[in-house]
């Protein structure tokens, strides 16, 4: 049973490019959320997606956009890239209607703008 | 209110020796608190979760300690080992399958966790 995959590993772009994240959730996971991760602090939340709509959302501006497909699986999309953007982006899944809240963390992508 | 703050920074133990890391949160409508373990260059990965039912839970080696009065609860690391050296990172959501917030993970700063041999 595969578990949260991401792609790509790194990624370096320049400060007003675009760049699109992939990930695919755990099997049977219908839900995807998105996080940041700064060096050396912790995951910050930037949203959720469930039935292919964004369910909620974190404290981060609308050049940071997402989709999710029917197979569960979902892009994260930023725009005008920042020297600030520069950090780990990591995926979660998990199932909304389960009995559980376990998320379950992909290896994340390191974007790196220069 | 939506912080979780973590503490300490860092921590050094001997191998054999107890870890324990303490997070404070605000939030009363946070009723899920993981624990994470994180690697460098990997994703977080989930070590224990408690819920405020419980003043206890141990898995293992790992144990969270939770108080609801205080709003506080903590990761104990019994028999600590060279290989759990990483950072660990403490967490908060509100709970409820299908919930408005459901999912939505507030983490605390980190603990940079070296145990010695």
């Amino acid at each position: 049973d595969a578990g949260v995959t991401q792609s790509p590993t790194h990624l370096i772009k320049t400060r007003g490019q675009q760049v699109t994240l992939r990930c695919s959730p755990k099997s049977g996971h219908d839900t995807v959320s998105w996080y940041q991760q700064a060096l050396g602090q912790g995951p910050q939340f930037i949203f959720q997606y469930y039935e292919e709509e964004e369910r909620q959302r974190g404290n981060f501006p609308d050049r940071f956009s997402g989709h999710q497909f029917p197979n569960y699986s979902s892009e994260l999309n930023v725009n005008a890239l920042l020297l600030g953007d520069s950090a780990l982006y990591l995926c979660a899944s998990s199932l909304l209607t389960g009995d559980t809240d376990t998320q379950y963390f992909g290896p994340g992508t390191r974007l790196t703008v220069l | 209110q939506q912080q979780v703050k973590q503490s300490p920074q860092s921590l050094i133990v001997q191998k054999g020796g107890i870890s324990i890391i303490n997070c404070a949160y605000e939030n009363t409508a946070f009723d899920y608190f993981p624990w994470y373990q994180q690697f460098p260059g990997k994703g977080p990965a989930l070590l224990i979760a408690i819920r405020p039912d419980v003043s206890e839970k141990k898995e293992g080696r790992f144990t969270i300690s939770f108080n609801k009065s205080a709003k506080q609860f903590s990761l104990h690391i019994m028999d600590s080992q060279p290989g759990d050296s990483a950072t660990y990172f403490c967490a908060a959501s509100p709970s409820g399958s299908g919930g408005t917030s459901y999912g939505k993970l507030t983490f605390g700063q980190g603990t940079i966790l070296t145990v010695h041999p």
